[in-house]
């Protein structure tokens, strides 16, 4: 199982973020992925997850509105977008894939992550 | 929301036995998984669902959750089990992690 990440990203306060989390190694729309961010010297904060193979999504109340969960079946892709950033967007951020489905499992593994730096 | 609340910080002496707690409403009704992250490392699984423990997780990591809080026991800490730990459990369809203990081996 492998998930990869896009690259580390610069944005400017109000900006938008899309980050894209290939995977490969396994069957991709039998496994939920979710998005998951850490802040600087901080702890895990889950964003929300897609079920690839519906496109369903359910997102975190702190984030709702202002996140967007998509994936393409055609390259086994997950996206996450984010919008108005602030600096306190600043974080690394996670693809990570469950055990489980829309209510129990574990993360059984996760992208290498992407560092967002938000900054004026 | 739900919260799950976990103590900043856990020191033991090495040998000795380490007891990181999660709290939340009724946790014991959930299950509860945890995970180590060591600096700079990606998060790792070492209890899932009660005390169930991964291939290649040591035996002296155990599990325990019952009524407002669930338990991260580790027998005869080591000092490569200095670490962030991580309590996750879900709220129907959400997910909610812990905010995580920092364990001191010294």
């Amino acid at each position: 199982v492998h998930l990869v990440q896009s690259g580390a990203e610069v944005k400017k306060p109000g900006a938008s973020l899309k980050v894209s989390c290939k995977a490969s190694g396994y069957n991709f729309i039998a496994y939920y992925l979710h998005w998951v961010r850490q802040a600087p010297g901080q702890g895990l904060e889950w964003m929300g997850w897609i079920n690839p193979n519906s496109g369903g999504t359910d997102y975190a109340q702190k984030f709702q509105g202002r996140v967007s969960m998509t994936r393409d079946t055609s390259t086994d892709t997950a996206y996450m977008e984010l919008n108005s950033l602030t600096s306190d967007d600043t974080a690394i951020y996670h693809c990570a894939r469950t055990n489980g489905g829309s209510t129990y499992g574990w993360f059984d593994s996760w992208g290498q992550g992407t560092l967002v730096t938000v900054s004026s | 929301s739900y919260e799950l609340t976990q103590p900043p910080s856990v020191s033991v002496s090495p040998g000795q036995t380490a007891t990181i707690t999660c709290s939340g409403d009724k946790l014991g009704e959930k299950y509860v998984y945890w995970y180590q992250q060591k600096p700079g490392h990606l998060p790792v699984l070492v209890i899932y669902q009660g005390d169930n423990r991964p291939s290649g997780i040591p035996e002296r990591f155990s599990g325990s959750n019952s009524g407002n809080t669930a338990t991260l026991t580790i027998s005869g800490t080591q000092t490569l089990d200095e670490a962030e730990y991580y309590c996750q459990a879900w709220d129907t369809s959400t997910v909610v992690f812990g905010g995580g203990t920092e364990l001191s081996v010294l």
